[in-house]
Order: structure tokens, then C-alpha cells, then sequence
């Protein structure tokens, strides 16, 4: 079973507009939390990253919000443009992982002009 | 990103055979990963080496085996192809001891079908 459970599976998101994928998790152990942009054709990239001592973390136009007790982290994209078009997956990884993580189903993002 | 490179980017085999995925990186990196991305299930482990005498299994490894030839080469294999191995294949690369630890570098993948 998956240990990150991500959600929606895609949206559509008009330009201009704000696009939020949600993750929830159970492994209290997890300690880093990553999101990763994959655009057709390629592999994934690391986007922007939190550890669970901030609440949120902002890079550009994409925040990542993060709950620990309820034990979620999003990532918003605000003023979303038609190059962001991309699936993009939440991970998730623990301090003895020894780099291995856990990542989300995925969520395929299109965003119209 | 053409320092962690794949080949072939494309396959179709049969039932049974017998497939290598290849993997090459010019990171310099000491660990590298080999993953599956299947639609709905996002990308899973099947095997994982910190260096080149530590080969470990990851959450899928039944029906794959895996060559860390050098630091700089992993090679998946599938000894009896099966079709419901299909799926895009990825390798990746992480450096141990910084924080970049933490950030896994991905190559460009490699299509697989198995008719």
C-alpha cells in the first residue's frame, strides 16, 4: 500500500490561476518531504523541498504548506502558467532511509491559457 | 538531464526474453536507484546501491535483478520478461554525506513493453 497517499489524480487550472495537490502520510517518521516535477518525456526533477520544523517553505510562484499533526503537505502554484503542464509527485523519506523515499501517485497538471 | 543517462529510451520484447536496461552517470554520485512509474502508482524502488559492492532489494524486486558494474554503471535485468512488467523505467542518482543527500537525480527513462 502506498505510505503517501496523493490527491487529485490531475486537475485543470486556468492561467492565472492557483493549482493545490494535497499529501497525507502515516509514518510519523518521516522527516523530509519533497516534491518532484516530471514535464512529458523526461524524469523527475526535484522542485522544492520541507522539513517538518517549518510550516511552509516558498520558492517562486510554489509554496509548500505543511500539517504535522494532522500529517499532510500541499503545494500550491499560484499565477499558474501553461508551462507548469506537468505531473507532478510528492515524496516523502525518514532520517535512517538512507536516501530511499516514498513517493504519491502522482498528479498530472494542466493548466489552459 | 544528460548527466544520468538511460539506453534504450524505447523497447518492445516478447514474453520470456530476456532485457537489460542500462544506466550511466557522470555525476559522480555513489548511489543510484532503479524505479517503475506506472499510472495511479506513481514511481516504486525495485532496487537501490550505495556503492559498487552493496546491492539492495526495494519494494518490487521480484522478477528483476540488477549489475552495479561501477560506481558509474547499474544495469536492471528482467531474466523472463512478463507483460505486466510494461512501464517506464527510471534511473536515479544521489550523492551520500551533504544535505543533496536528499535530492535524487533522475535520467530521462526508458519505455519497456512486454507483448
Amino acid at each position: 500500500q502506498q505510505q503517501v497517499k496523493q490527491s487529485p489524480q490531475s486537475l485543470i487550472v486556468q492561467k492565472g490561476g492557483i493549482s493545490i495537490i494535497n499529501c497525507a502520510y502515516e509514518n510519523t517518521a518521516f522527516d523530509y518531504f519533497p516534491w518532484y516535477q516530471q514535464f512529458p518525456g523526461k524524469g523527475p526533477a526535484l522542485l522544492i523541498a520541507i522539513r517538518p520544523d517549518v510550516s511552509e517553505k516558498k520558492e517562486g510562484r510554489f509554496t509548500i504548506s505543511f500539517n504535522k499533526s494532522a500529517k499532510q503537505f500541499s503545494l500550491h502554484i499560484m499565477d499558474s502558467q501553461p508551462g507548469d503542464s506537468a505531473t507532478y509527485f510528492c515524496a516523502a523519506s525518514w532520517g535512517d532511509s538512507w536516501g530511499k523515499f516514498q513517493f504519491g501517485a502522482g498528479t498530472q497538471v494542466v493548466v489552459t491559457p | 538531464d544528460a548527466d544520468v543517462t538511460q539506453t534504450p529510451r524505447n523497447r518492445i520484447t516478447k514474453t520470456g526474453k530476456r532485457i537489460m536496461l542500462e544506466c550511466s552517470q557522470t555525476k559522480g554520485h555513489d548511489r543510484m536507484y532503479w524505479y517503475r512509474q506506472d499510472p495511479g502508482l506513481g514511481l516504486r524502488l525495485i532496487y537501490y546501491s550505495f556503492d559498487v559492492k552493496d546491492i539492495n532489494k526495494g519494494e518490487i524486486s521480484d522478477g528483476y535483478s540488477v549489475s552495479r558494474q561501477a560506481q558509474a554503471k547499474f544495469s536492471l535485468s528482467l531474466e523472463s520478461a512478463i507483460p505486466n512488467q510494461t512501464a517506464l523505467y527510471f534511473c536515479a542518482t544521489s550523492v551520500s554525506g551533504t544535505e543533496s543527500t536528499d535530492t535524487q537525480y533522475f535520467g530521462p527513462g526508458t519505455r519497456l513493453t512486454v507483448l
